[in-house]
């Protein structure tokens, strides 16, 4: 069955960097893209950007723009989001999901941005 | 505009039938996807394209859509169904994806 697992939670300073990683199993990692969505406590979802594992190619939502960074490693099955500049408001729950369609979601990564 | 826009809440009486809706422009153009999420729990997609369940889905679990507006429809909710429910398409470029602010179901 498909399944994408994410990495465990993370904290980090203001200013900082964090890099969230998405190890797929259960279908051919390149046949998909993968998406990147965050949500903060109590909040809405919020779309940051997706990745074609073939090809490398992204888009980014223009929020984002600039401090996201989608990366994979096709021979682990893994893809990775950095988000870099971090700040209070980026304290969120990340998660990964499979294809344009979000048809498969990761467990969700907690990012915790605090001094 | 490229926003979504859904209710913010509804209730519905067990058994009874709700219609959750989505506006935006870009869903004159796009078709709308559906996702239910459970406190604690991560999206799980519900309908998407034209009117299609993924396998395990309730077939109390309908979509359609006109004009701007897509609409979710649960025929006999169950208390099982009590969620925050999230609307997306993408957007005008057709590389982007916007999300609804979400609406949280009651079923009483």
């Amino acid at each position: 069955q498909v399944q994408l697992v994410q990495s465990g939670a993370e904290v980090r300073k203001p200013g900082a960097s964090v890099k969230v990683s998405c190890k797929a199993s259960g279908y051919t990692f390149s046949s998909y893209d993968i998406n990147w969505v965050r949500q903060a406590t109590g909040q809405g979802l919020e779309w940051m950007g997706w990745m074609n594992p073939n090809s490398g190619n992204t888009g980014y939502a223009q929020k984002f723009q600039g401090r996201v960074t989608m990366t994979r490693n096709t021979s682990m099955s893994t893809a990775y989001m950095e988000l870099s500049s971090l700040r209070s408001e980026d304290t969120a729950v990340y998660y990964c999901a499979r294809s344009m369609i979000l048809d498969n979601w990761g467990q969700g990564t907690l990012v915790t941005v605090s001094s | 505009s490229s926003e979504l826009t859904q209710d913010p809440a509804v209730s519905v009486a067990l058994g009874q039938t709700v219609r959750i809706t989505c506006q935006g422009d870009s869903l004159r153009n796009s078709y709308a996807t559906w996702y239910r999420q459970k406190p604690g729990q991560a999206p799980v997609l519900v309908i998407y394209g034209y009117n299609k369940r993924p396998s395990g889905i309730s077939d109390r679990f309908s979509g359609s859509s006109s004009g701007n507006t897509a609409s979710l429809t649960i025929t006999g909710p169950q208390a099982e169904d009590e969620a925050d429910y999230y609307c997306n398409s993408r957007d005008s470029s057709g590389n982007h994806l916007l999300f609804g602010g979400g609406t949280k179901l009651t079923v009483l």
